[in-house]
């Protein structure tokens, strides 16, 4: 049974980088993509972005200058750094791997971790 | 971007009753590359639903999706306590991968 399980700190200061990293078990991190998304108390899903096992990543436009995402494959995990946080990015962050239907190209997320609260606040 | 319009943002309903949830994409999704998700109080979404009409493992056949093009459906037969909860839909067809804003099942 796959599980993904978020760490970090739950509190950051403004302007400050935020690193969390994501440990998967009960699967190999190998040729699968990756995903980190957030979800601000109270309000929808954002979706962060995605990281293949092979280091391609893709991120949301709406945060892509300040978003790096990585892969430690020997240590199943990947990880997700935010730099120059505000209060705006105070949100729980939920790491999830995705899977896709046999033959297909398109990969929908098909397990999450239990999320980590993250608090921007000096 | 692909803008999801979930409708209604509020679904008041008794149990045993059937729920019928819209997903309204501002342009076509490709290969009904839509999904939906179930999320309760204090955890992590769940999948119900992956392209637009395919149940994931462990998922009550109550919960059917359908649709194609622009427009998603989530349909929910008959109603269970444990069904109660906030439902998203998500397209993964064209990065960013957006979710709706989602519609709250609530008992009447």
């Amino acid at each position: 049974q796959v599980q993904l399980q978020e760490s970090g700190p739950g509190l950051v200061k403004p302007s400050e980088t935020l690193s969390l990293t994501c440990t998967v078990s009960g699967a190999s991190l190998s040729s699968s993509y990756w995903y980190w998304i957030r979800q601000p108390a109270g309000k929808g899903l954002e979706w962060i972005g995605r990281i293949h096992t092979n280091g391609n990543t893709i991120y949301n436009p709406s945060l892509k200058s300040r978003v790096t995402m990585s892969v430690d494959t020997p240590k199943n995990q990947f990880s997700l750094k935010l730099n120059s946080m505000t209060a705006a990015d105070t949100a729980v962050y939920y790491c999830a791997r995705s899977a896709s239907s046999a033959g297909s190209f398109y990969y929908y997320v098909d397990v999450w971790g239990e999320g980590t609260t993250v608090t921007v606040s000096s | 971007e692909i803008v999801l319009t979930q409708s209604p943002g509020t679904l008041s309903l008794s149990p045993g009753e059937r729920a019928t949830l819209s997903c309204r994409a501002s342009q076509s999704v490709s290969s009904s590359c839509l999904a939906w998700y179930q999320q309760k109080p204090g955890q992590a979404p769940r999948l119900l639903i992956y392209g637009a009409s395919s149940r994931a493992t462990g998922i009550a056949d109550r919960f059917s999706g359908s649709g194609s093009g622009t427009d998603f459906t989530l349909t929910i037969s008959r109603l269970e306590p444990a069904d109660f909860a906030v439902y998203y839909c998500q397209q993964y067809a064209n990065a960013p991968f957006t979710f709706g804003g989602g519609t709250k099942v609530e008992i009447k």
